[in-house]
């Protein structure tokens, strides 16, 4: 199974500023087709999760511009440039190259 | 708009069956992928299981491979998870999810508690 990892477990981020998650996966998450399944959700307490970014850097419908995604092979990384009051949560990373499908641990960022 | 909208959970012995159903609108339901995740109380997300829609492939984690299974009508927008022989570390929110080699669209979810 690959081992979805995530740092850091909490961010705590002030207003305005910037905030960084990183996910490591215990192998290469590129597919036989060329792709790399990696995405990232957001779970808002008392939410269900919502996707934010697919296949790595593509950003889901309805998703604001401050989130980024990036990364390749193994390493990759979800950016807000600038955190709003509205992005409180825990963000998880998953890979859909093989099964069983697996998810990070979670980050949870709040605010400072 | 896509919907998705689960039931079916509640409070059942150890050992005991619980089907959850999940009805689906706001898309072409049959062309769709379909699966169901789990979120254990202040847990974090965990992969059930995936029908894969054209060749009807289903994929289940190991942990629940033999006691749940998956299913879908697409006559009736209706995507199924019977579980069967349940145990307390099934107690979760069962989230349906719309699966493209990642989850785009996740319903609210329902509640199933395993406990005597």
């Amino acid at each position: 199974d690959i081992v979805m990892t995530q740092t850091p477990l909490s961010s705590p981020v002030t207003l305005g500023q910037p905030a960084s998650i990183s996910c490591r996966s215990s192998q290469s998450l590129v597919n036989s087709d060329g792709n790399t399944y990696l995405s990232w959700l957001q779970q808002r307490p008392g939410q269900p999760p919502r996707l934010l970014i697919y296949k790595i850097s593509n950003r889901f419908s309805g998703v604001p511009d401050r989130f980024s995604g990036s990364g390749a092979g193994t390493d990759f990384t979800l950016k807000i440039s600038r955190v709003e009051a509205d992005d409180v949560g825990v963000y998880y990373c998953m890979q859909g190259t093989q099964f069983p499908l697996t998810f990070g641990g979670g980050t949870k960022v709040e605010i400072k | 708009e896509v919907q998705l909208l689960e039931s079916g959970g509640g409070l059942v012995q150890p050992g005991g069956s619980l089907r959850l159903s999940c009805a689906a609108s706001g898309f072409t339901f049959s062309s769709y992928a379909m699966g169901w995740v789990r979120q254990a109380p202040g847990k974090g997300l965990e992969w059930v299981s995936v029908f894969i829609g054209g060749g009807g492939s289903t994929y289940y984690t190991d942990s629940v491979r033999g006691r749940f299974t998956i299913s879908r009508d697409n006559s009736k927008n209706m995507l199924y998870l019977q579980m069967n022989s349940l145990r307390a570390e099934d107690t979760a929110v069962y989230y349906c999810a719309k699966y493209n080699r990642h989850f785009d669209d996740w319903g609210q979810g329902t509640l199933v508690t395993v406990s005597s």
